[in-house]
């Protein structure tokens, strides 16, 4: 089976601009997860999205929203870039069939505001 | 309000030898944690996990304990291999069993491995 796959891998922007990263999760996952990774913060949990309906939501402003499509591929915006967005965008993926509920993660977008 | 921590930024250990990493949290809603592996330019590879009614999971080389009481969770890794070097993350959830996928990640611990 593929992996979860993002892209692109990565991303120059200036601030005040607008971006927006794509996630395919792993075949017949229905669950789509993104994190934003910065060193000073670590991985924060940004939502997350089942059945094209978001389930979950973190802590960031409403700069950053997702959606997610039919066929459970992802999509994260992050409207009028802040120098602060700067880092690293991980999409996961899990099944809701799995007793563990573990969540695949793809290699992420690296996002720098210039 | 950091809810999962991981006090130690880095550790080092022989090759052959245990490694132990930490990991402390404090909500007591946590059911379920996860250790994660991640290499440079990769995204995070799940390794083991533990629900809150165990106080121990192996796999293999890898171990992780559990002490509610204490909301304290380890990860043992013995023997350690160069390979194992790479920063690895400890990660809680509330809920359990396709209701939530709503990660709490640690800063993460570099684990070095010295052949």
């Amino acid at each position: 089976k593929a992996g979860v796959t993002q892209t692109p891998r990565y991303l120059i922007k200036t601030r005040g601009q607008q971006v927006t990263l794509s996630c395919s999760p792993i075949s017949g996952h229905r669950s789509v997860s993104w994190y934003q990774q910065t060193p000073g913060q670590g991985l924060q949990f940004l939502f997350e999205y089942f059945s094209e309906t978001q389930r979950n939501k973190g802590n960031f402003p409403g700069r950053f929203s997702g959606r997610q499509f039919s066929n459970s591929r992802s999509e994260m915006n992050v409207s009028t870039l802040e120098l602060g967005d700067s880092a690293l965008y991980l999409c996961a993926s899990s099944s809701e069939f799995s007793t563990t509920d573990t969540q695949y993660f793809g290699p992420g977008t690296r996002l720098t505001v210039l | 309000d950091q809810q999962v921590k991981q006090n130690s930024p880095s550790l080092s250990v022989q090759e052959g030898r245990i490694s132990i990493l930490n990991c402390d949290y404090t909500n007591s809603m946590f059911d379920y944690f996860l250790w994660y592996k991640k290499y440079p330019a990769e995204g995070p590879t799940f390794l083991i996990s533990i629900s809150s009614i165990k106080d121990k999971n192996e796999d293999g080389r890898f171990t992780v304990f559990l002490n509610k009481s204490a909301k304290h969770l380890s990860l043992h890794i013995v023997p350690s291999q160069p390979g194992d070097s790479a920063v690895y993350f400890c990660a809680a959830q509330v809920g359990y069993g396709g209701a939530t996928n709503k990660l709490i990640f640690g800063t993460g611990t570099l684990l070095a491995v010295q052949p």
